[in-house]
């Protein structure tokens, strides 16, 4: 069974970089059939997708976060990492990384397995 | 970007109810639409990808429809387990992929 678990700090400072790691279980990341992302929640609030990277490490992101926002894979950990620069309180929230199926058709894209998800605080 | 909406917000419900959640696109979006559900304190969980298709696993009393930008998820028989929240998904866009604002389903 596939799982997926987020590791990282869980305080930030704010001006900082908030960087956290997926480690991907149970299934290799370098499959053609997926794409790996990460998805945050705000305490109380809906889902924002951040951005996604392709084994080879190809990797488009959220146009409001691009600025900030590095995503890599490292296939030999079968890991993928998000970095957020210059984070403010506005960042604080319950960060998940999922996996992105692209299925047969076109229709068929959808985030079939997430993690367990970790919550970053952005505080002094 | 693609702008979804869902409604109600809220909704109270009987195990047993029948439940419909609606989420519209601000534009046309086809069938690229998923559905998940989240409980508190847990990651979310697809139910239901490209309109209408069962995510594997998931019980038969969920289904979804629709197309274009107007879309149903309908629990036909609420259990217990189902009180969550239900989020709608489009992938016609994917930069950026968005999300409906959610909808609560709590105990009547």
């Amino acid at each position: 069974q596939l799982q997926l678990q987020e590791s990282g700090p869980g305080l930030v400072k704010p001006s900082e970089t908030l960087s956290l790691t997926c480690t991907v279980s149970g299934g290799s990341i370098s499959s053609s059939s997926y794409y790996w992302g990460w998805i945050r929640q705000p305490p109380g609030k809906g889902l924002e997708w951040i951005g996604s990277i392709y084994y080879s490490g190809s990797t488009y992101y959220n146009p409001s976060l691009k600025s900030r926002v590095t995503i890599s894979v490292d296939t030999s950990k079968n890991q993928f990492s998000l970095k957020l620069s210059s984070v403010t309180a506005a960042d604080t929230a319950v960060y998940y990384c999922a996996r992105r199926s692209l299925g047969v058709a076109k229709n068929q894209d959808r985030f079939d397995y997430w993690g367990q998800g970790t919550l970053v605080t952005v505080s002094s | 970007d693609i702008q979804m909406t869902q409604s109600p917000s809220s909704l109270s419900a009987s195990v047993g109810d029948r439940v419909t959640i609606t989420c519209r696109a601000s534009q046309s979006i086809s069938s690229y639409l998923n559905w998940y559900q989240q409980k508190p304190g847990k990651a979310p969980k697809l139910l239901i990808y490209a309109a209408s298709s069962l995510q594997s696993g998931v019980p038969s009393r969920f289904s979804g429809s629709g197309s274009g930008t107007d879309f149903t998820l309908t629990i036909s028989s609420l259990q217990p387990e189902d009180f969550a929240t239900y989020y709608c998904q489009q992938s016609y866009s994917t930069l950026p992929f968005t999300f409906g604002p959610g909808t609560k389903v709590d105990i009547k």
